[in-house]
C-alpha cells in the first residue's frame, strides 16, 4: 500500500461546478497536508494547507481534514477554466532538527473544467 | 523577493552520461529539496539540503548526490544516468514545514 493515495482522474466538469478532489494516506504521524496545483510544465504551486485535523476556508477553495480516517479533500467552489490543471495532495512530518519534512505527494488529480 | 530559480530548464544527455543541475533558493530560505517527477506520477522525495549538509533521502541510488552552498543555491547531480532518469526534476526551498517554493523544474532526456 502506497502511502498516500490519489485518484489520477482525468476529471472533466462544466464551469461553474463544485469540484471535490480527495487522497487517503496510511502513515499516522503525518501532521501538515498540503494541497498544490500544476499547471502544465511548471512547478507546483501551493494553494492551502492545514495542520492536524479541521477545515480552511481561502475563497473558493476549502480544505478538510479528517485524521480519524485518515482523509483529506479539497473543494472548489464555482469552478473556472483557469482552475484546470493537476490537483497534487502532499503531507508531511516536520520536527525541529530533524530531517525537515520532506513532501510524500500523491499522484495528482488532472482537472478540466470547461466553459 | 525572486522564487526559485532552476537550470537549465530543459536538456537531453545519453545513457552512462552525467549531468548536474541548478537551483537558487528563494531569499531567506535555509533549506533545499529535490524532487523527481516521472511522466503521470507526483514528484518523489530524492534528499534535503540544510545548512550545507544532507539532512534526509529518499529511496534514491549513491549516483544521486547532490551539494548546497554557503548562499543556500544547490546542485544536484546524476551519473551513469539511465534511461528511467529521464524526468522533470523540481528543486523546492523552504524556513519550515508550510512554505516549500518550488521551481519550474529542469526536464531531464535520456536517449
Amino acid at each position: 500500500q502506497k502511502e498516500v493515495e490519489q485518484d489520477p482522474g482525468p476529471l472533466s466538469v462544466p464551469e461553474g461546478a463544485i469540484v471535490s478532489l480527495n487522497c487517503t494516506y496510511s502513515n499516522s504521524a503525518f501532521q501538515y497536508f498540503m494541497w498544490y496545483r500544476q499547471y502544465s510544465r511548471k512547478g507546483p504551486e501551493l494553494l492551502m494547507y492545514t495542520y492536524s485535523s479541521g477545515n480552511k476556508e481561502d475563497g473558493r477553495f476549502t480544505a478538510q481534514v479528517d485524521k480519524s480516517s485518515k482523509y483529506i479533500s479539497l473543494f472548489i467552489r464555482d469552478s473556472q477554466p483557469s482552475d484546470s490543471a493537476t490537483y497534487l495532495c502532499a503531507m508531511s512530518v516536520w520536527s525541529y532538527g530533524g530531517s525537515q519534512g520532506n513532501l510524500i505527494f500523491g499522484k495528482g488529480t488532472k482537472l478540466s473544467v470547461k466553459p | 523577493e525572486t522564487g526559485v530559480t532552476q537550470s537549465p530548464t530543459h536538456l537531453i544527455k545519453t545513457r552512462g552520461q552525467q549531468v548536474t543541475l541548478r537551483c537558487s533558493s528563494q531569499s531567506g530560505h535555509n533549506t533545499v529539496s529535490w524532487y523527481q517527477q516521472a511522466l503521470g506520477q507526483g514528484p518523489q522525495f530524492i534528499f534535503q539540503y540544510y545548512r550545507e549538509e544532507e539532512n534526509g533521502r529518499g529511496n534514491f541510488p549513491p549516483r544521486f548526490s547532490g551539494l548546497q552552498f554557503p548562499n543556500y543555491s544547490s546542485e544536484l547531480n546524476v551519473n551513469a544516468l539511465e534511461l528511467d532518469d529521464s524526468a522533470l526534476y523540481l528543486c523546492a526551498s523552504s524556513l519550515g514545514p508550510m512554505d516549500y517554493t518550488f521551481g519550474s523544474g529542469t526536464r531531464l532526456t535520456v536517449v
